[in-house]
């Protein structure tokens, strides 16, 4: 099955710079990639996701990047803010073994005001 | 209007005990399924269940069983309960493509603790 491997567990960033988390996967048959912002307490919401046919995606202040060649994506936050310090996990789909979302561990992002 | 819920929020019970969790979603969405998160925040797919088959992690033990009774309904049962299944329990729904999946919405949680 789908196995993700994520990078760091934990990030700590000042206030104004960027952050970026990295993920591998293994399944070359894999074709959706997600990411997901788990705050205390709070359930995971998807901020971004990438599909296979895509190398890379803006929303804002947020991108994520896809080579598949190499079977990474990355995460990556402009201008940080204190409202983005939450618990972020990369997530792939590839529909095998036991279907949904195999998750990576999760990277703990600390903004330093 | 909440897309995805699950009760209870909190379940406290003994070792031993039989319980269930409750999850429906109002999306219209085909797939459903529930996922353990553990003391480590680690989120790890359980099933994966949607009107014409269920997916069950290999590794989930039989004492856990998903009940649908209908489309927007994927229920959570657990029979004697051990230590180690305290956690917490997402359930989340999502609309499968022929060959892509799409977003997957969660519920809130039910954090499980058994004493």
């Amino acid at each position: 099955g789908e196995n993700v491997e994520q990078h760091p567990s934990t990030l700590s960033v000042q206030e104004g710079d960027s952050a970026v988390i990295k993920c591998t996967y293994s399944d070359s048959a894999s074709n959706y990639f997600p990411w997901y912002k788990q705050e205390l307490g709070k359930r995971p919401q998807l901020i971004i996701d990438i599909r296979s046919n895509v190398g890379e995606k803006k929303d804002q202040r947020i991108a994520v990047t896809l080579n598949k060649t190499a079977k990474h994506f990355s995460l990556h936050i402009t201008e940080t803010q204190p409202e983005d310090s939450a618990v972020y996990f990369c997530a792939a789909y590839s529909g095998g073994g036991a279907d949904g979302l195999t998750f990576g561990k999760g990277t703990h992002l600390i903004i330093q005001p | 209007d909440t897309a995805v819920s699950q009760t209870p929020k909190y379940l406290v019970t003994q070792m031993g005990n039989d319980k269930s969790i409750k999850c429906e979603q109002n999306l219209g969405h085909d797939t459903m399924y529930w996922y353990k998160q553990d003391s480590k925040k680690f989120l790890k797919i359980m099933f994966s269940y949607n009107n014409k088959e269920l997916i069950i992690n290999e590794t989930v033990p039989n004492r856990f069983s998903p009940k649908s009774p209908d489309k927007a309904h994927l229920n959570l049962h657990i029979n004697s309960l051990e230590l180690g299944d305290s956690a917490v329990y997402f359930c989340a729904s999502s609309r499968r493509g022929a060959q892509m999946n799409t977003e997957a919405f969660f519920g809130q949680g039910t954090r499980l603790t058994v004493v």
